[in-house]
């Protein structure tokens, strides 16, 4: 089966700019999440997605952060406008269910982001 | 409180050796918990995890871990170790807050030949 797909790969900004990564999920995956990974930590999660409605967000910088996933299958994690500590991987993953605890996550490669 | 720790940031061991990276965890009730693998660009791969059961689970390329609920731990293992084996290695645990992965912050294994 096709993984998770993310786009782009790598960006790099100035801050106060706005970027927008994308995440196309495993075919029938329910769940999708957006993962940041700041070098030299373990991945933290930004948001979690059912389906298209949001399951947990406790962790999204509201005020410059945004996500959506129409039509319950694409996703789009949007930052705006930018700060210096946003520079990090996001990882987009998606598992078939609900996270149960014994679902495992696929993730995709990352998008790299680079704020100067 | 700190759900998942990894006490090593970097372990180093030669081709052919046994291998361990390190984790523990937080206390609460009956932990699921995960091992991922980070190759460089590149996104985390599922290498095993522990649901029930027997306390010693294998998985992918020749790894296994060792639950151990009287420590708390969850210890990577590998009999000998390859090269191909260097990467970043993250143990996870099923979250006590909401039911989220949280990670521990990842351990740097580095087999030289």
């Amino acid at each position: 089966e096709a993984g998770v797909a993310q786009s782009p790969r790598y960006k790099i900004i100035e801050k106060r700019q706005s970027v927008a990564f994308w995440c196309n999920p495993i075919s029938g995956h329910a769940t999708l999440y957006w993962y940041q990974q700041i070098l030299g930590q373990g991945p933290k999660l930004l948001i979690q997605f059912q389906n298209n409605g949001v399951v947990d967000d406790s962790q999204l910088p509201k005020d410059r952060f945004s996500a959506e996933r129409l039509k319950g299958v694409d996703s789009t994690l949007k930052i705006q406008p930018a700060k210096l500590e946003d520079s990090a991987v996001y990882l987009c993953a998606s598992s078939l269910e609900r996270f149960s605890g014994a679902n495992v996550l696929t993730f995709g490669a990352g998008s790299r982001l680079t704020v100067l | 409180a700190q759900s998942v720790a990894q006490p090593e940031d970097q372990v180093n061991v030669a081709e052919g050796n046994p291998l361990t990276v390190k984790c523990t965890y937080s206390v609460s009730g009956n932990p699921y918990l995960f091992w991922y693998v980070q190759y460089p660009n590149r996104g985390l791969q599922f290498l095993l995890k522990y649901i029930t059961g027997d306390n010693l689970v294998k998985g992918s390329y020749g790894f296994e871990a060792e639950f151990n609920k009287s420590q708390t731990s969850f210890h990577l293992k590998k009999p000998s170790a390859l090269v191909s084996d260097s990467a970043l290695y993250f143990c996870a645990k099923w979250g006590d807050q909401g039911g989220k992965l949280i990670f521990g912050q990842g351990t740097e294994l580095s087999v030289k030949p």
